[in-house]
């Protein structure tokens, strides 16, 4: 059945470094992914997506890769800072369909 | 703008009862949804609605129903709560997926535990 896993679990970087999150998928009727974040207590927050004619798009500090050849998408978190720690998910979907959500990773910035 | 309300945030239940979440959104979202997040498990799809007077099932809808008779409600319903149940509630809303501008809104979400 459809699923959208993480290989990492568990992330720990140094403060200024870079970070790499990535999730694997197996929905090939997949086109819209979005990642999320979610800080302790609170509900998740949208980060940036992508559709599946891109593969890649940039915001803040933030890169988004879509590799659909091998069903993988990657979150890159430039310059990361102690207010990055939190969980991200990865999410898939396809139009007008509902979202599935992977099992997330936790990323801990290091001071 | 509150965005996405869930209430009650906190919520002690012994097992057989019932209770209802309720979830509010003021964007005028078509989409709306209810998951459900356990530890070391992302979130769950448990019903969702594509519109006013529509529900359908999700991932895991076994022990649940929800109601949406208006627009910008979405309700959970438990009718008899199970230990199994314990878990953190979210709701979301948004426009159709694939849309332009079409991320989901969370709310704060709504612990409940089943004793």
């Amino acid at each position: 059945g459809e699923s959208v896993g993480l290989h990492l679990p568990t992330l720990s970087v140094q403060e200024g470094d870079n970070s790499i999150i990535n999730c694997a998928y197996s929905n090939s009727a997949s086109d819209y992914f979005i990642w999320y974040k979610q800080e302790s207590g609170k509900g998740p927050q949208f980060i940036i997506d992508i559709r599946s004619n891109m593969d890649k798009r940039q915001g803040q500090r933030v890169t988004v890769l879509l590799n659909k050849t091998v069903k993988h998408l990657s979150l890159q978190i430039a310059a990361t800072q102690p207010g990055d720690s939190a969980v991200y998910f990865c999410a898939e979907t396809a139009s007008y369909d509902k979202v599935i959500f992977g099992p997330g990773t936790s990323l801990s910035v290091i001071p | 703008n509150a965005g996405v309300t869930q209430t009650p945030k906190f919520r002690v239940l012994k097992t057989g009862q019932s209770m209802t979440l309720l979830c509010a959104q003021d964007m005028n979202h078509e989409y709306m949804y209810w998951y459900r997040q356990d530890p070391g498990m992302g979130l769950r799809l448990i019903h969702y609605s594509v519109g006013e007077g529509t529900t359908a099932k999700g991932e895991v809808p076994d022990g649940y129903n929800v109601s949406r008779l208006k627009k910008q409600n979405f309700l959970l319903g438990l009718e008899s709560a199970a230990p199994s149940q314990t878990s953190v509630y979210f709701c979301a809303s948004s426009d159709p997926p694939g849309g332009i501008g079409t991320e989901a809104f969370f709310g704060q979400g709504t612990r409940l535990t089943v004793v």
